[in-house]
Protein backbone atom coordinates (compact mmCIF):
# COMPACT_ATOMS: atom_id res chain seq x y z
CA UNK A 1 0.00 0.00 0.00
CA UNK A 2 1.00 3.21 -0.79
CA UNK A 3 2.53 5.78 1.92
CA UNK A 4 3.01 9.40 1.36
CA UNK A 5 4.52 11.55 4.49
CA UNK A 6 5.24 14.53 4.41
CA UNK A 7 7.56 16.77 7.15
CA UNK A 8 7.48 18.50 8.71
CA UNK A 9 3.67 18.80 9.82
CA UNK A 10 4.01 22.58 11.21
CA UNK A 11 6.36 24.76 10.06
CA UNK A 12 6.28 28.28 11.49
CA UNK A 13 8.32 30.66 9.65
CA UNK A 14 9.53 34.60 9.97
CA UNK A 15 9.35 36.34 6.76
CA UNK A 16 12.26 36.70 5.01
CA UNK A 17 13.37 33.03 5.83
CA UNK A 18 13.93 30.13 3.44
CA UNK A 19 12.88 26.29 4.35
CA UNK A 20 11.97 23.15 2.52
CA UNK A 21 9.11 20.41 3.01
CA UNK A 22 9.72 17.02 2.18
CA UNK A 23 7.87 14.14 1.46
CA UNK A 24 8.68 11.01 0.74
CA UNK A 25 6.86 7.98 -0.80
CA UNK A 26 6.42 4.36 -0.24
CA UNK A 27 6.13 3.05 -3.85
CA UNK A 28 7.53 3.62 -7.33
CA UNK A 29 5.78 6.87 -9.41
CA UNK A 30 6.88 8.94 -11.94
CA UNK A 31 4.79 11.76 -10.98
CA UNK A 32 3.98 13.62 -7.84
CA UNK A 33 2.02 16.69 -7.05
CA UNK A 34 2.00 19.91 -5.21
CA UNK A 35 -1.32 21.23 -3.84
CA UNK A 36 -2.20 24.13 -1.28
CA UNK A 37 -4.94 25.29 0.60
CA UNK A 38 -6.35 27.65 2.46
CA UNK A 39 -8.62 27.41 5.45
CA UNK A 40 -11.89 26.40 4.66
CA UNK A 41 -10.79 26.33 1.22
CA UNK A 42 -10.45 23.84 -1.83
CA UNK A 43 -6.87 22.55 -2.82
CA UNK A 44 -5.05 24.61 -5.41
CA UNK A 45 -2.59 22.72 -7.56
CA UNK A 46 0.90 24.39 -7.51
CA UNK A 47 2.93 22.19 -9.45
CA UNK A 48 2.94 18.83 -11.24
CA UNK A 49 6.57 17.11 -11.14
CA UNK A 50 6.81 14.43 -14.54
CA UNK A 51 9.80 13.00 -14.10
CA UNK A 52 12.72 12.29 -12.27
CA UNK A 53 14.93 15.04 -11.73
CA UNK A 54 11.96 17.63 -12.96
CA UNK A 55 11.99 21.26 -10.73
CA UNK A 56 9.38 23.37 -10.91
CA UNK A 57 9.39 26.99 -9.89
CA UNK A 58 6.58 29.50 -9.23
CA UNK A 59 7.30 33.13 -7.07
CA UNK A 60 9.21 31.95 -4.16
CA UNK A 61 7.95 28.62 -4.11
CA UNK A 62 10.25 25.32 -6.36
CA UNK A 63 9.38 21.89 -6.48
CA UNK A 64 11.26 19.09 -7.19
CA UNK A 65 11.35 15.32 -7.72
CA UNK A 66 13.52 12.32 -7.09
CA UNK A 67 11.87 9.20 -7.98
CA UNK A 68 15.06 7.29 -7.55
CA UNK A 69 14.58 8.42 -3.86
CA UNK A 70 11.24 8.68 -3.54
CA UNK A 71 11.26 12.11 -2.77
CA UNK A 72 10.09 15.52 -3.44
CA UNK A 73 10.91 18.62 -2.24
CA UNK A 74 8.83 22.18 -1.82
CA UNK A 75 11.22 25.05 -1.23
CA UNK A 76 10.30 28.27 0.17
CA UNK A 77 12.73 31.13 -0.67
CA UNK A 78 11.98 34.02 1.75
CA UNK A 79 9.16 33.98 2.81
CA UNK A 80 6.17 35.89 3.04
CA UNK A 81 2.94 36.02 5.10
CA UNK A 82 0.94 35.38 2.01
CA UNK A 83 2.33 31.81 1.99
CA UNK A 84 1.12 31.01 5.34
CA UNK A 85 -1.43 28.09 4.26
CA UNK A 86 -1.44 24.14 4.38
CA UNK A 87 0.59 22.30 1.75
CA UNK A 88 -0.01 18.53 0.60
CA UNK A 89 1.97 16.15 -1.89
CA UNK A 90 0.12 13.91 -3.77
CA UNK A 91 1.28 10.43 -5.48
CA UNK A 92 -0.73 8.70 -8.07
CA UNK A 93 -1.39 5.03 -7.20
CA UNK A 94 -2.08 3.70 -11.23
CA UNK A 95 -5.15 1.53 -12.12
CA UNK A 96 -3.89 0.86 -15.14
CA UNK A 97 -2.87 1.88 -18.88
CA UNK A 98 -2.92 5.72 -18.93
CA UNK A 99 -5.75 6.38 -15.63
CA UNK A 100 -3.52 7.52 -12.76
CA UNK A 101 -6.54 6.32 -10.24
CA UNK A 102 -6.05 7.50 -7.15
CA UNK A 103 -4.24 10.11 -5.24
CA UNK A 104 -2.63 9.29 -2.04
CA UNK A 105 -1.92 12.47 -0.08
CA UNK A 106 0.25 13.23 2.41
CA UNK A 107 -0.73 14.63 6.05
CA UNK A 108 -0.37 17.82 4.75
CA UNK A 109 2.40 21.04 6.46
CA UNK A 110 0.50 24.06 7.92
CA UNK A 111 2.95 26.90 7.07
CA UNK A 112 2.66 29.86 8.95
CA UNK A 113 5.23 32.83 8.12
CA UNK A 114 5.33 35.32 10.46
CA UNK A 115 6.12 39.25 10.70
CA UNK B 1 -13.10 28.53 -18.08
CA UNK B 2 -15.23 27.92 -15.14
CA UNK B 3 -13.86 25.51 -12.56
CA UNK B 4 -15.00 22.49 -10.86
CA UNK B 5 -18.92 23.08 -9.18
CA UNK B 6 -19.93 21.41 -6.27
CA UNK B 7 -23.42 21.40 -4.87
CA UNK B 8 -24.14 22.30 -2.07
CA UNK B 9 -21.62 23.85 -0.43
CA UNK B 10 -22.67 23.43 3.14
CA UNK B 11 -25.17 21.00 4.69
CA UNK B 12 -26.44 19.89 7.95
CA UNK B 13 -28.01 16.17 8.72
CA UNK B 14 -28.90 13.73 11.16
CA UNK B 15 -27.41 10.26 12.25
CA UNK B 16 -29.41 7.76 9.95
CA UNK B 17 -30.29 10.50 7.23
CA UNK B 18 -28.73 9.98 3.72
CA UNK B 19 -27.07 12.54 1.67
CA UNK B 20 -26.70 13.35 -1.74
CA UNK B 21 -23.42 16.15 -3.56
CA UNK B 22 -23.18 16.76 -6.76
CA UNK B 23 -20.48 17.60 -8.48
CA UNK B 24 -19.65 19.32 -12.79
CA UNK B 25 -16.59 18.92 -13.95
CA UNK B 26 -14.60 21.17 -15.85
CA UNK B 27 -15.67 21.16 -19.25
CA UNK B 28 -14.08 18.85 -21.33
CA UNK B 29 -12.97 16.41 -18.34
CA UNK B 30 -14.58 12.94 -18.74
CA UNK B 31 -13.07 11.78 -15.47
CA UNK B 32 -14.17 12.77 -11.94
CA UNK B 33 -13.06 11.84 -8.60
CA UNK B 34 -14.44 12.20 -5.17
CA UNK B 35 -12.38 12.67 -1.68
CA UNK B 36 -13.14 12.86 1.59
CA UNK B 37 -11.08 15.02 4.18
CA UNK B 38 -11.53 15.40 7.08
CA UNK B 39 -8.80 16.06 10.66
CA UNK B 40 -8.14 13.18 11.83
CA UNK B 41 -7.77 11.29 8.93
CA UNK B 42 -6.86 14.00 5.91
CA UNK B 43 -7.61 13.63 2.64
CA UNK B 44 -8.68 9.92 1.40
CA UNK B 45 -9.78 8.65 -1.98
CA UNK B 46 -12.89 7.46 -2.02
CA UNK B 47 -13.98 6.92 -6.08
CA UNK B 48 -12.94 7.88 -9.30
CA UNK B 49 -15.70 7.77 -12.67
CA UNK B 50 -15.28 7.75 -16.20
CA UNK B 51 -18.01 7.10 -18.74
CA UNK B 52 -20.34 6.66 -16.49
CA UNK B 53 -18.09 3.55 -14.66
CA UNK B 54 -16.56 3.33 -11.82
CA UNK B 55 -12.87 2.82 -12.53
CA UNK B 56 -11.15 2.77 -8.68
CA UNK B 57 -12.23 2.69 -5.55
CA UNK B 58 -11.04 3.49 -2.07
CA UNK B 59 -11.45 2.12 0.95
CA UNK B 60 -14.63 3.22 2.34
CA UNK B 61 -18.26 1.49 3.01
CA UNK B 62 -20.95 0.09 1.32
CA UNK B 63 -22.69 3.19 2.13
CA UNK B 64 -20.38 5.45 0.39
CA UNK B 65 -22.04 5.45 -3.11
CA UNK B 66 -21.43 7.19 -6.70
CA UNK B 67 -22.51 7.64 -10.09
CA UNK B 68 -21.39 9.52 -13.10
CA UNK B 69 -23.72 10.50 -15.81
CA UNK B 70 -23.60 11.04 -19.73
CA UNK B 71 -22.49 14.40 -19.31
CA UNK B 72 -20.11 14.05 -17.16
CA UNK B 73 -21.79 15.34 -14.02
CA UNK B 74 -21.61 13.60 -10.93
CA UNK B 75 -22.99 12.20 -7.89
CA UNK B 76 -22.22 10.52 -4.16
CA UNK B 77 -24.70 9.28 -1.85
CA UNK B 78 -24.31 8.53 1.60
CA UNK B 79 -26.66 6.72 3.11
CA UNK B 80 -27.85 6.01 6.91
CA UNK B 81 -25.02 9.28 8.13
CA UNK B 82 -22.77 8.22 10.97
CA UNK B 83 -21.37 10.78 13.02
CA UNK B 84 -18.28 10.30 11.83
CA UNK B 85 -18.71 11.13 8.18
CA UNK B 86 -19.13 14.70 8.90
CA UNK B 87 -16.35 16.03 6.43
CA UNK B 88 -15.44 18.55 3.51
CA UNK B 89 -16.27 16.12 0.24
CA UNK B 90 -13.88 17.27 -2.47
CA UNK B 91 -14.60 16.67 -6.24
CA UNK B 92 -11.86 16.62 -8.42
CA UNK B 93 -12.04 16.42 -12.26
CA UNK B 94 -9.43 15.63 -14.92
CA UNK B 95 -8.67 15.60 -18.43
CA UNK B 96 -8.05 11.50 -18.75
CA UNK B 97 -6.06 10.77 -21.59
CA UNK B 98 -3.99 14.19 -20.68
CA UNK B 99 -0.18 13.75 -20.45
CA UNK B 100 -0.39 15.27 -16.56
CA UNK B 101 -2.99 13.52 -14.72
CA UNK B 102 -3.56 16.58 -12.68
CA UNK B 103 -6.67 16.92 -10.52
CA UNK B 104 -8.60 20.11 -10.63
CA UNK B 105 -10.92 20.52 -7.08
CA UNK B 106 -14.05 22.26 -6.51
CA UNK B 107 -14.85 23.81 -3.75
CA UNK B 108 -16.07 21.28 -1.52
CA UNK B 109 -19.49 20.25 -0.02
CA UNK B 110 -18.83 20.70 3.58
CA UNK B 111 -21.25 17.81 5.39
CA UNK B 112 -22.30 18.13 9.21
CA UNK B 113 -24.00 15.18 11.15
CA UNK B 114 -25.92 16.01 14.43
Amino acid sequence: ELKVEQNPLFLSMQEGKNYTIYCNYSTTSDRLYWYRQDPGKSLESLFVLLSNGAVKQEGRLMASLDTKARLSTLHITAAVHDLSATYFCAVPTYAGGTSYGKLTFGQGTILTVHP
Amino acid sequence: KAGVTQTPRYLIKTRGQQVTLSCSPISGHRSVSWYQQTPGQGLQFLFEYFSETQRNKGNFPGRFSGRQFSNSRSEMNVSTLELGDSALYLCASRLRGGNTGELFFGEGSRLTVL
